[in-house]
């Protein structure tokens, strides 16, 4: 199947710290980034989407930027509370791929109280 | 609005044995996608269908199938199970095929 899936990385942060999560996307021709955050025995839960259009967006405490020069895609989390610990994907999609998302290893957020 | 229901949520199953997993979407959405997680893969795309229709396909092998009834409720079908097959089946919903949003998931086990 087509994923990068090893070993996850972690991020440790304290509460109330800003945290920054990084994504290097596969595909060039990808048009479409979505950022999902998944907690224990949960499905992915939508957070925020950018298209390629755009550099930046902005959501609540939480905001996308995205670098297609370096494909890079990152996602930040203003004053982390002890709730957004979780494992957090980044996915892809491409013009004409439909609903086929190609997701990233994941990165595991631990927030300290 | 209900978000995407899956049932069951829980499964176990012996090596040889089929099974059917069931995908209700969010009320209006017309695609479905179906994801398998497992800690050494992650997220892989199994396949999408829109209006009934398969669209998309991921790499796996022909015993994983699936189809989708005109209400947009879908199934996936895995026939032959192997011990590799345990996993988190996940599906997700859309309108057209961007912002899918998830179920819980089916823990399949296979013994």
């Amino acid at each position: 199947g087509e994923s990068v899936g090893l070993h996850l990385p972690t991020l440790s942060v304290q509460e109330g710290d800003n945290s920054i999560i990084n994504c290097a996307y596969s595909n060039s021709a990808s048009d479409y980034f979505i950022w999902y955050k998944q907690e224990s025995g949960k499905g992915p839960q939508f957070i925020i989407d950018i298209r390629s259009n755009m550099d930046k967006r902005q959501g609540q405490r939480v905001t996308v930027l995205l670098n297609k020069t370096v494909k890079h895609l990152s996602l930040q989390i203003a004053a982390t509370q002890p709730g957004d610990s979780a494992v957090y994907f980044c996915a892809e999609n491409w013009y004409n791929q439909g609903g086929k998302l190609i997701f990233g290893q994941g990165t595991e957020l631990s927030v300290k109280p | 609005k209900a978000g995407v229901t899956q049932t069951p949520r829980y499964l176990i199953k012996t090596r040889g044995q089929q099974v059917t997993l069931s995908c209700s979407p969010i009320s209006g959405h017309r695609s479905v996608s179906w994801y398998q997680q497992t800690p050494g893969q992650g997220l892989q795309f199994l396949f999408e269908y829109f209006s009934e229709t398969q669209r998309n396909k991921g790499n796996f092998p022909g015993r994983f199938s699936g189809r989708q009834f005109s209400n947009s409720r879908s199934e996936m079908n895995v026939s032959t199970l192997e011990l590799g097959d345990s996993a988190l089946y996940l599906c997700a919903s859309s309108f057209y095929s961007n912002e899918q949003f998830f179920g819980p998931g089916t823990r399949l086990t296979v013994l």
